[in-house]
């Protein structure tokens, strides 16, 4: 089955400064890669996703980029802000999802 | 215009005692799905629904059930609750697996307590 890979673990960035997220995949068959935030006793909220036939897609302050041939996703955060602290997950999916072990940001005023 | 519903947000059981929560759409869409999630770790599927054909990941336990028994109801029940099944359980929806249909929309969640 897949088996994604999330680094790093945890990761605290001044604020105004960008947060990049990486993630790498197992299964070259997976054609959906989706980004949950998750706030501490909240649900996993979708912030963007990318499928397998773009390399790049962006959303004002977040980007996701894919190579599948290395089989890696990366998220970007530019100029992040105190509300961008939380868990993030990356996932990816041929007919389910498998999630990353989890992102914790904390972002230093 | 909440879409995924889940209750009770929390629940309390005693160790051994049968507990059913409760996850309801108002999307209409085709998959449901129930995910436990520990703390600090990723959520874990347990099964999903397409429709009526039920999909139990093969490191489910047997210990936990499910009925769905119309388009807009789910549920998850355990049968003999354990210390180890303390966690949030998310329900989620999509509309299907194919193509721009498989975008999931997570429930607020049920965190449940056994004692």
């Amino acid at each position: 089955g897949e088996n994604v890979e999330q680094h790093p673990s945890t990761l605290s960035v001044q604020e105004g400064d960008s947060a990049v997220i990486k993630c790498t995949y197992s299964d070259s068959a997976s054609n959906y890669f989706p980004w949950y935030k998750q706030e501490l006793g909240k649900r996993p909220q979708l912030i963007i996703d990318i499928r397998s036939n773009v390399g790049e897609k962006k959303d004002q302050r977040i980007a996701v980029t894919l190579n599948k041939t290395a089989k890696h996703f990366s998220l970007h955060i530019t100029e992040t802000q105190p509300e961008d602290s939380a868990v993030y997950f990356c996932a990816a999916s041929r007919e389910k999802l498998t999630f990353g072990t989890g992102t914790r940001l904390t972002i230093i005023p | 215009d909440a879409m995924v519903i889940q209750n009770p947000r929390y629940q309390v059981t005693q160790f051994g005692k049968p507990v059913t929560l409760s996850c309801s759409q108002t999307l209409n869409h085709n998959v449901m799905y129930w995910y436990q999630q520990k703390s600090s770790q990723a959520p874990k599927l347990l099964f999903h629904y397409y429709d009526k054909d039920f999909n139990n990941e093969a490191d489910t336990p047997d210990n936990f059930q499910s009925r769905r028994p119309n388009t807009s109801f789910c549920f998850l029940d355990i049968r003999s609750p354990g210390l180890g099944d303390a966690a949030m359980y998310l329900c989620a929806t999509s509309r299907g697996s194919g193509r721009d249909q498989e975008t999931q929309y997570f429930g607020p969640g049920t965190r449940l307590l056994v004692l």
